[in-house]
């Protein structure tokens, strides 16, 4: 069965960092690219980034462009999501899901909140 | 970034009875090896998104047969044969056709 357990999130500060982190188990995670996507408080959602299987490739959208960072451990099975500079229109339920072009899968979200 | 257009915004259905939700969007989403990278999702009160179609209409493992998409180019349509309980969330549309994916802005589906 396929699993992908988020972790990380909290309350945070403006202008303060975070990592997500993203176990997946039931699949071969080093077989697809993964993709973090966020749905703010009563909104919809909104892609963050993906990244290649191998970790070659990466793609972000513009609003959190030289702010966060994507990555994984294929050796570990886990996807992360390195969060600096945050603001608070990042305050979101961050999921992680797998694919890219239509996440098949989606694990159940890690709330992150940025507040003062 | 291609801009998805869903409508109705609010969608309500009685038990049994049919129910479409259109979704549009700004450029074509045919891709270039010829695929349209169309996906329908369903969000549940409280849960996490589930895929229910991909790539316009291939209906996804364990999804009821009474969920079909179809449409191509720029327009296309969710329809559910039969309206059931179990159905009520938050219907999106999402491209992953062009850089970034973009989502359409939610129907939210519920019982009259």
């Amino acid at each position: 069965e396929v699993q992908l357990v988020e972790s990380g999130g909290g309350l945070v500060q403006p202008g303060g960092s975070l990592r997500l982190s993203c176990a997946a188990s039931g699949f071969t995670f080093s077989s697809y690219w993964m993709s973090w996507v966020r749905q703010a408080p009563g909104k919809g959602l909104e892609w963050v980034a993906n990244i290649k299987q191998d970790g070659s490739e990466k793609y972000y959208v513009d609003s959190v462009k030289g702010r966060f960072t994507i990555s994984r451990d294929n050796a570990k099975n886990s996807l992360y999501l390195q969060m600096n500079s945050l603001r608070a229109e990042d305050t979101a339920v961050y999921y992680c899901a797998r694919g890219s072009e239509g996440p098949d899968y989606w694990g159940q979200g890690t709330l992150v909140t940025v507040s003062s | 970034d291609v801009v998805m257009t869903q409508s109705p915004l609010s969608l309500p259905v009685t038990l049994g009875q049919p129910a479409s939700i259109s979704c549009r969007s700004s450029q074509s989403l045919v891709y270039s090896d010829g695929n349209t990278y169309l996906n329908w999702f369903q969000q549940r009160p409280g849960q996490s998104p589930r895929r229910l179609i991909y790539k316009v209409s291939n209906r996804d493992s364990g999804v009821p047969d009474r969920f079909s998409g179809s449409g191509s180019g720029t327009d296309f349509t969710l329809k559910i044969s039969r309206v059931e309980a179990e159905d009520v969330g938050v219907y999106y549309c999402m491209q992953g056709t062009h850089w970034p994916p973009t989502f359409g802005g939610g129907t939210k589906v519920e019982i009259k």
